[in-house]
């Protein structure tokens, strides 16, 4: 049973490009959750989505962020416009159900290096 | 909202010693508490978990114990190898839901 995945696993870009972050959730897990993680910091929740839904984008930034979770596909986090700050390690996670008993399993994460 | 605090944010143990981490939260409607190990460049990955129904969970050299009136939950490891070296992080969800809070990390070295 594969885990999480994600990619690219790194990503390079530079100023006022456009970032687009994939992920695909474990098998029989509707459930999606992107976190972003600055160096030696922990993870922050940015978005919750189900498919076709966004749930709860709270931890997103308002501008230049979205994410979307299509009925057929990965789920996407686009970032335009990147600037410097946005570098960091965006982190995928998947459940199976959203209470919050419900364990969360983390891909890989994408690494974004703005220059 | 929620608060996690994790201490120490560094470790350093002999190999063979014990190390233990200790977590505090304030939401005192928590009831699951899981713990993740993150090596360089990976992602976390679960090690174990604990829910509020219970004081103390093991798994071979890893525990979790919970004291849900002191709101604070702890990582034990015992016999550590260097191959537990790494970062690890609890976490607690907002108010019973999805939205992980997670501790600031604790950077553990086992020296060989």
């Amino acid at each position: 049973n594969a885990g999480v995945m994600q990619n690219p696993r790194h990503l390079v870009r530079r100023r006022g490009q456009e970032a687009r972050l994939r992920c695909s959730p474990m098998k029989g897990h509707s459930h999606v959750y992107w976190y972003r993680q600055l160096p030696e910091e922990g993870l922050k929740f940015m978005v919750y989505l189900q498919k076709e839904n966004i749930i709860d984008e709270s931890g997103m930034p308002k501008e230049r962020f979205s994410a979307e979770f299509p009925k057929e596909g990965p789920s996407i986090l686009r970032i335009q416009q990147v600037v410097r700050g946005d570098s960091a390690a965006y982190f995928c996670a998947s459940s199976r159900n959203p209470q919050g008993q419900e364990t969360q399993y983390f891909g890989p994460g994408t690494r974004l290096l703005v220059l | 909202g929620e608060n996690v605090e994790q201490h120490p944010s560094t470790l350093s143990v002999q190999e063979g010693d014990s190390a233990v981490i200790k977590c505090t939260y304030s939401d005192s409607a928590s009831n699951y508490f899981p713990w993740y190990k993150q090596e360089l460049g990976k992602g976390p990955q679960l090690i174990i978990d604990i829910r509020s129904n219970v004081g103390e969970k093991k798994d071979q050299r890893i525990a979790v114990t919970l004291n849900k009136t002191a709101k604070h939950f702890s990582l034990h490891i015992t016999e550590t190898q260097p191959e537990d070296s790494a970062v690890y992080f609890c976490a607690v969800p907002t108010s019973g839901t999805y939205k992980y809070i997670f501790g600031t990390g604790t950077r553990l070295k086992v020296l060989a």
